[in-house]
């Protein structure tokens, strides 16, 4: 099984702030990952697909990178809407997710 | 507009059986590849089961594997869980999940569209 590590589990920020969530894989997955959103009591909703690719309708301040094992979310500047739980979503062998990271207000 | 909406769930005995749908609607789903995704309260996510279109293929998560069934309608555009001998950690909220388009059979791949979720409780 590929296991999905995401760090940090917790990180407290302010608006405005540049944010970074690291996605890494127990092996290569190629760029077979999705980036979501969850908000509390809600479903969670795709934000990037195949490392890099931005789901329609979500805004350019978020952005992926990253191939093989490790793989990184960007939020260019923190908006209030963006304070959620981030989960990261190998698709190479099964589907496997990170743990998830918190973006919790500074 | 997509829409995917949960029902069946419930409180259930250890052992016990129940049997979730979903109701899908604003797009073919047909030609869609649909899922079963489930998050234990305050816990991540953890993919459960995957159809084809076609029903013709179908996975499941060891946890899972043996126990549950995954079926669809697609006259009814409906898909199902069934789930017996279950378990304590069974207890989530199951989503139903569509498969983002990919032209045909694409597993593993990633998810565009999440219902609501059905809460499902295994407890004596």
């Amino acid at each position: 099984d590929i296991q999905m590590t995401q760090s940090p589990s917790t990180l407290s920020a302010s608006v405005g702030d540049r944010v970074t969530i690291t996605c890494r894989a127990s092996q290569s997955i190629s760029s077979w990952l999705a980036w979501y959103q969850q908000k509390p009591g809600k479903a969670p909703k795709l934000l990037i697909y195949k490392a890099s690719n931005l789901e329609s309708g979500v805004p350019s301040r978020f952005s992926g990178s990253g191939s093989g094992t490790e793989f990184t979310l960007t939020i260019s500047s923190l908006q209030p809407d963006d304070f959620a739980t981030y989960y990261c979503q190998q698709y190479n062998t099964y589907e496997t997710f990170g743990q998830g990271t918190k973006v919790e207000v500074k | 507009e997509v829409q995917l909406v949960e029902s069946g769930g419930g409180l259930v005995q250890p052992g016990g059986s129940l049997r979730l749908s979903c109701s899908a609607s604003g797009f073919t789903f047909s030609s869609f590849s649909m899922n079963w995704v489930r998050q234990a309260p305050g816990k991540g996510l953890e993919w459960v089961s995957y159809i084809s279109g076609s029903s013709t293929t179908r996975y499941y998560a060891d946890s899972v594997k043996g126990r549950f069934t995954i079926s669809r309608d697609n006259a009814k555009n409906s898909l199902y869980l069934q789930m017996n001998n279950l378990r304590a950690e069974d207890t989530a909220l199951y989503y139903c999940v569509r498969d983002s388009y990919c032209g045909g059979e694409c597993f593993p791949y990633y998810f565009d569209s999440w219902g609501q979720g059905t809460l499902v409780t295994v407890s004596a």
